[in-house]
């Protein structure tokens, strides 16, 4: 049972916000958010996680709804290097001893 | 250099050599990771090691040899491989085993 759905793709305007969302209705209260990305042929690249409160980074901003069940991740200024396929997984803090395990994900394509 | 190195880049080898992929990580952690990411497929955990030792051996076959000499440095060693492990080795840290992974580029590897 896939624990996180998101659309299968997504195009955005260079210079614009690209919202990015991802449901995970059955999270469990322990379990936290996190988003990777992939550009083509290169390692996946960890950009920001959260459990209940919004997050803030360098690379994106994190939503996360009242009920936890989805989220939205937030690029805010999107350039054509932002074109990737984005990863919403959810698991434990501390259970990275399993692996990683990616979706399908979203593949976002940043438009000039 | 920053962040997780992996060399080389690019291998190919035959059936029959001996090959090993190196990993580096200099973000100062304490759990370190191979993926194998095959064209089309998600990512699958080979290795994890935590503080040098190894937690987790996901039934990799034991042509995939894993050595994390200390805490950022791990290798893959690799003998009498088969055309089928061609992929992208993906070596990645953490600071304990966690969902906050690092990776690095990756090692392609083609087996002729």
């Amino acid at each position: 049972d896939a624990k996180t759905t998101q659309p299968t793709s997504m195009d955005c305007a260079e210079g614009r916000a690209a919202n990015l969302p991802c449901n995970h209705s059955t999270i469990s209260g322990n379990e936290y958010v996190y988003w990777y990305r992939q550009i083509h042929s290169q390692g996946p690249q960890y950009i920001i996680h959260g459990l209940k409160n919004n997050e803030t980074n360098e690379m994106a901003s994190l939503i996360i709804t009242e009920d936890r069940k989805s989220s939205t991740l937030i690029l805010p200024h999107a350039t054509l290097r932002d074109t990737a396929v984005y990863y919403c997984i959810v698991g434990y803090s501390g259970g990275g001893a399993d692996g990683l395990t990616f979706g399908k994900g979203t593949h976002l394509i940043i438009q000039p | 250099e920053t962040g997780v190195t992996q060399t080389p880049r690019h291998l190919v080898m035959g059936m029959t050599n001996k090959k090993s992929l190196k990993c580096e990580q200099h973000l100062g952690h304490n759990a370190m990771y191979w993926y194998k990411q095959s064209a089309k497929k998600p990512l699958e955990l080979m290795f994890v090691y935590s503080l040098e030792e190894r937690v987790e051996n996901n039934s990799v076959p034991s042509r995939f040899s894993p050595e994390c000499p200390n805490s950022s440095h791990l290798f893959l060693h690799l003998h009498t491989l088969q055309p089928e492990d061609s992929a992208l080795y993906l070596c990645a840290s953490s600071l304990w085993t966690g969902y906050e992974q690092y990776f690095g580029p990756g090692t392609r590897l083609t087996v002729t």
